[in-house]
């Protein structure tokens, strides 16, 4: 099974400023199957990037995602005031199918 | 839009059976080719994928859980659901249904989510 580990797992950062979450895989993985979602307090997670840096319908173009292998980027350019929240990687393998997503990087206000 | 609800008990007995339905509303479950899946969080906690039902029946689980798992598939009732046997307090969690389980991930949408408690 692949674990992803997330770092930091807390970011501190004002507004306008840029984020770079890192996700790292114990094993290579397509980039095909990496995600990234935002998951806000009370709230289910949402979809942000698939394909490791594909944005999905209707995420802003601040946010973009980079990576192969084993170590992947989420970035998010200049921080708005909704982007504040824990953000989390997730694989999919194939043989047999199964998803698993890191701990998560908490991204907070400085 | 298609909108997912998941309803059941909010407190399971250790030992007991964790029984959760997810009612499928704004469009059917059986039109077109979807996974639908189960995933959880406990408090404070990351996220774990717990299982989906493809639109076919067909059926994957999480290695972890399988043992314990199974996902069904109500077509009459616009429904799908999860059966979680023999849970203990580490089962304490909310419970997430969402239409995805695709290779890219899990796109909306989802429900917004259930606490179910494990507890004498």
């Amino acid at each position: 099974e692949i674990v992803l580990t997330q770092s930091p797992g807390t970011l501190s950062l004002s507004p306008g400023e840029r984020a770079t979450l890192s996700c790292r895989a114990s094993q290579s993985v397509s980039s095909s199957y990496l995600a990234w979602y935002q998951q806000k307090p009370g709230q289910a997670p949402r979809l942000l990037i698939y394909g490791a840096s594909s944005r999905a319908t209707g995420i802003p173009d601040r946010f973009s995602g980079s990576g192969s292998g084993t170590d992947f980027t989420l970035t998010i350019s200049r921080l708005e005031p909704e982007d504040f929240a824990v953000y989390y990687c997730q694989q999919y393998g194939s043989s047999p199918p199964l998803f698993t997503f890191g701990p998560g990087t908490k991204v907070d206000i400085k | 839009q298609v909108q997912l609800q998941e309803s059941g008990p909010g407190l399971v007995k250790p030992s007991q059976t964790l029984s959760l339905t997810c009612t499928v509303s704004g469009g059917s479950i059986s039109s077109g080719s979807y996974y639908w899946s189960w995933i959880r969080q406990p408090a404070g906690k990351g996220l774990e994928w717990i299982g989906r039902i493809y639109t076919s029946g067909s059926t994957n689980y999480n290695p972890s859980l399988k043992s314990r798992v199974t996902i069904s598939v109500d077509t009459s009732k616009n429904q799908f659901s999860l059966k979680l046997s023999s849970v203990t307090a580490a089962d304490t969690a909310v419970y997430y249904c969402a239409r995805g389980g695709y290779s890219y991930g899990f796109p909306p949408p989802w429900g917004q989510g259930t606490l179910v408690t494990v507890s004498s």
